[in-house]
């Protein structure tokens, strides 16, 4: 089944850009996503894009996609320290019809 | 405010007992998807039901189970509850039957098993 990779930990300081990386195994996934889970919080859809896609902007943060190497990447311009939280990257894997999440990125954002 | 709605947000029970947890999905949203979080886990995709039949099956113990009305509210059921199954059970909602495009999740039903 689907393998989804993800980075445990990033630290930046506010202001300054973020880049979450993810990597995926299933060559056919369509739909790949970003989630954002604050503490005790559930997991808040930032966005999605299709893989006949490479890249997709959306107010601070751009998607990035290479399917060529399987790897999918979130930026976040300008972090603040309202965006400390877990970031999830999550493909469809098509077979399961179900999504396959990532381990989670703890991304601290320091004043 | 994703539009899921879970119920209840907390629930703390003895092991062997017998818990339902509820979902209503967003306006109009077809299929509705139930997961589990937990710290050793991680996300783990259970169940999926689309427009009140079975879809996909994930990682789902015997012990549980889920339905879909017609309504299209979605319940979870977990009987013979054991201290592992402590975790954060979490209801998704999409349009479609599996094909992608959005899929929202609720704000999670926190399950302890003590």
């Amino acid at each position: 089944g689907e393998d989804v990779e993800q980075s445990l930990f990033l630290s930046v300081r506010e202001g300054d850009s973020s880049v979450i990386n993810c990597t995926y195994t299933d060559s056919s996934s369509t739909y790949l996503y970003w989630y954002k889970q604050e503490p005790g919080a559930g997991l808040q859809l930032l966005t999605y894009i299709f893989s006949n896609m490479d890249m997709k902007q959306d107010q601070r943060l751009t998607v990035l996609l290479n399917k060529k190497d399987k790897h999918l990447s979130l930026r976040i311009a300008d972090t603040q320290t309202g965006d400390s939280a877990i970031y999830f990257c999550a493909v469809l894997d098509t077979g399961r019809r179900a999504l396959t999440f990532g381990s989670g990125t703890r991304l601290q954002v320091q004043p | 405010d994703s539009g899921v709605t879970q119920t209840p947000k907390h629930l703390i029970t003895a092991t062997g007992q017998r818990v339902t947890l509820r979902c209503s999905p967003r306006s109009g949203d077809l299929s509705v998807y139930w997961y589990q979080q937990s710290l050793d886990q991680g996300l783990q995709f259970l169940i999926q039901y689309y427009n009140g039949e079975e879809r996909a099956k994930g990682n789902i113990l015997e012990r549980f189970s889920a339905q879909q009305f017609p309504d299209l509210h979605s319940e979870l059921n977990l009987s013979s509850l054991e201290l592992g199954d402590s975790a954060l059970y979490f209801c998704a909602s999409s349009p479609l039957g599996g094909s992608g495009n959005t899929i929202y999740f609720g704000e999670g039903s926190w399950l302890t098993v003590v």
